[in-house]
């Protein structure tokens, strides 16, 4: 089983601000990884998959890179209302599909 | 547009079953791979299972395999998630998804499932 990592655990930032999270899986998944966004009391949206590719409707600001074992999702711009948690997922190896333990992003 | 409702939950003793239903609109439901997947209250996201677009191919958790069936009626747009021998282990929001490449494309807004005595 592909074991992700994720960190921080939680980031503190002010608004306008860069945030960088970070997607460390135990094995290469190639660019097979996605991530998505849970704000509290929903239920979670894709943002990115295969990587870097950007779902429908999300906003330029988010951008994910990276390849093999190491990921980055960016928030170019902090807004407030991307406070919530956030989870990375990989599909290269399943079953089992396993997503990371997830990065809370909150507002200075 | 694509949306995804679930219903079934509820508080069930433990050792008892339970049977969740997501009822799909705004998609061709018989042409996609579609999953469940939960969360315990506080904790990430878990996988759980997988059903493909025919019902023909299933995979499962480890924690559930055994307990759990997934299937599908393409006639009635509706995933079901059968849920056997329920622990405490296994209280958590269930979602079910549509899938992209088994990626999570989309979600329904979650059934909460207790187990308790």
């Amino acid at each position: 089983e592909i074991v992700l990592t994720q960190s921080p655990p939680t980031l503190s930032l002010s608004p306008g601000e860069r945030a960088t999270l970070s997607c460390r899986a135990s094995q290469s998944v190639s660019n097979f990884l996605a991530w998505y966004q849970q704000k509290p009391g929903q239920a979670p949206r894709l943002l990115i998959y295969d990587a870097s590719n950007r779902a429908t409707g999300v906003p330029a600001r988010f951008s994910g890179s990276g390849s093999g074992t190491d990921f980055t999702l960016t928030i170019s711009s902090l807004e407030p209302e991307d406070v919530a948690i956030y989870y990375c997922q990989q599909r290269s190896n399943w079953p089992p599909l396993t997503f990371g333990g997830g990065t809370k992003v909150e507002i200075k | 547009q694509v949306q995804l409702v679930e219903s079934g939950g509820g508080v069930v003793q433990p050792g008892r079953s339970l049977r969740l239903s997501c009822a799909a609109s705004g998609f061709t439901f018989s042409s996609y791979g579609m999953h469940w997947v939960r969360q315990a209250p506080g904790k990430g996201l878990e996988w759980v299972a997988i059903v493909s677009y025919d019902g023909r191919t299933k995979y499962y958790a480890e924690s559930v395999k055994g307990r759990f069936t997934i299937s599908r009626d393409n006639s009635k747009n509706t995933l079901y998630l059968e849920m056997n021998s329920l622990s405490a282990e296994d209280t958590a929001v269930y979602y079910c998804a549509k899938t992209l490449s088994e990626y999570f494309q989309h979600w329904g807004q979650g059934t909460l499932v207790t187990v308790s005595s």
